[in-house]
């Protein structure tokens, strides 16, 4: 089974703070996400990244950033944390294979961070 | 733009049929997803449609219409269970997939 950690399932951080959000997957794949999911607003993606240090911003890249070192290991980074950051944090990994019909994302449990 | 719509939330009753709908439009397609999440939960893989059609998996069901842009899931004898929140995502582009806001199904005894 496909199994995706997520470093801790609530944080509570201050504003300004400066917060990391860390996934890791066993399964090798090449594909990492981060979403956040808000009531009425679904899953945004904020960055993703295709392999070991490459990454791509989503829709909502503002006052994030993320880091890939490992192949197993996708960061998100709020640099100065907000309050309009407060939101369920959730990150998905996928194979590479050119078949979207094989490539289902798997989500780790979530992290849920208040800003106060 | 890119957009998918479906229902904010639905109910129905156990061991009833329930479907729940989703129109997308998007600038590429490689398929549409279904995912389950329960409250507090993480997503979960349920169907993938990329030709026009039902496909079957147990009590679950989708259908695709690409020519209209629409999908449906179809819940069939559904369980207490089932209560979720049901998402509908495209596969719109090399291994990027955008979700819709998701339908919160309550079921009812």
């Amino acid at each position: 089974d496909v199994k995706v950690t997520q470093s801790s399932r609530y944080l509570v951080k201050r504003t300004g703070e400066k917060v990391f959000l860390e996934c890791v997957q066993d399964m090798d794949h090449e594909n990492m996400f981060w979403y956040r999911q808000d009531p009425g607003l679904g899953l945004r993606l904020i960055y993703f990244s295709y392999d070991v240090k490459m990454k791509e911003k989503g829709d909502i890249p503002e006052g994030y950033s993320v880091s890939r070192e490992k192949k197993e290991r996708f960061s998100l980074i709020l640099e100065s944390a907000s309050t309009n950051q407060t939101s369920m944090y959730l990150c998905a990994s996928s194979p590479r294979t050119g078949k979207a019909s094989q490539e289902t994302q798997y989500f780790g449990p979530g992290t849920r961070l208040l800003v106060l | 733009g890119q957009n998918i719509d479906q229902p904010t939330e639905m109910t129905a009753t156990e061991g009833a049929i329930v479907q729940i709908n989703c129109t997308y439009q998007t600038s590429g397609f490689n398929g549409l997803f279904w995912y389950q999440q329960h409250a507090g939960e993480a997503p979960t893989f349920l169907s993938y449609n990329v030709l026009d059609g039902l496909e079957e998996k147990g009590r679950f069901s989708s259908f695709l219409s690409r020519s209209k842009g629409y999908s449906y899931l179809l819940l069939k004898e559904l369980q207490m269970k089932d209560s979720a929140s049901y998402l509908c995502a495209v596969s719109s582009s090399a291994s990027k997939i955008i979700f819709g806001s998701g339908t919160r199904l309550s079921i009812r005894p």
